[in-house]
């Protein structure tokens, strides 16, 4: 069955330490996205990609940074630069129709 | 810019109809979505509209006017399983960004 897969489910590191989301899909999407998630908030863009070699910064940018060197992955790394980067971060993706947008499982991410 | 509202909570009771309504601006209106996202998990899709009109799928219908910047989310038979958020996204021409609302929180009360 096709669809997106975010690894790891939870994930927990040391304030300071840059740490990287992964995110497959075997959909066969043109574009690939990144949202974080804080509690009780709806769902704001980090950055997004077109196609492969491409990305643009959504609105939270600041923080993180993207790499889109494969059409299935789209890795997100926050950084140490990242000032609450505790929060709940979704991978999406979507067809060049952009039509129905699919998201991953999410990660959990905790830094303590 | 886009600009979408959505009221925040809202309570039924189980085997009611409700109605959750978004509003919205913006420019090259592209399509209209509703996602459901129980708590902690993925945002999973509920219903798409690019015309005007109603979308009837089972329990679900959603309803858009493009003049007015409006949709709705309508509910039928509420189930205590409906208890979650409901997002409200859209997509405009030219660009290949989704942007959400903030959701409605949806108590469903036995």
């Amino acid at each position: 069955d096709g669809g997106i897969t975010q690894s790891p489910k939870y994930l927990f590191r040391k304030e300071g330490q840059n740490v990287t989301l992964s995110c497959e899909q075997n959909l066969n999407h043109d574009a690939m996205y990144w949202y974080r998630q804080d509690p009780g908030q709806g769902l704001r863009l980090i950055y997004y990609s077109q196609i492969v070699n491409d990305f643009q910064k959504g609105d939270i940018a600041e923080g993180y940074s993207v790499s889109r060197e494969k059409k299935e992955s789209f890795p997100l790394t926050v950084t140490s630069a990242q000032k609450n980067p505790t929060a709940f971060y979704l991978c999406a993706s979507s067809g060049r129709d952009r039509g129905i947008i699919v998201f991953g499982q999410g990660t959990r991410l905790t830094v303590v | 810019g886009q600009n979408i509202d959505q009221p925040t909570e809202m309570t039924a009771t189980e085997g009611a109809i409700v109605q959750i309504n978004c509003t919205y601006q913006t420019s090259g209106f592209n399509g209209l979505f509703w996602y459901q996202q129980h708590a902690g998990e993925a945002p999973t899709f509920l219903s798409y509209n690019v015309l005007d009109g109603l979308e009837e799928k089972g329990r679900f219908s959603s309803f858009l006017s493009r003049s007015k910047g409006y949709s709705y989310l309508l509910l039928k038979e509420l189930q205590m399983k409906d208890s979650a958020s409901y997002l409200c996204a859209l997509t405009t021409s030219g660009t290949y960004k989704y942007i959400f609302g903030t959701g409605t929180r949806l108590k469903v009360l036995a």
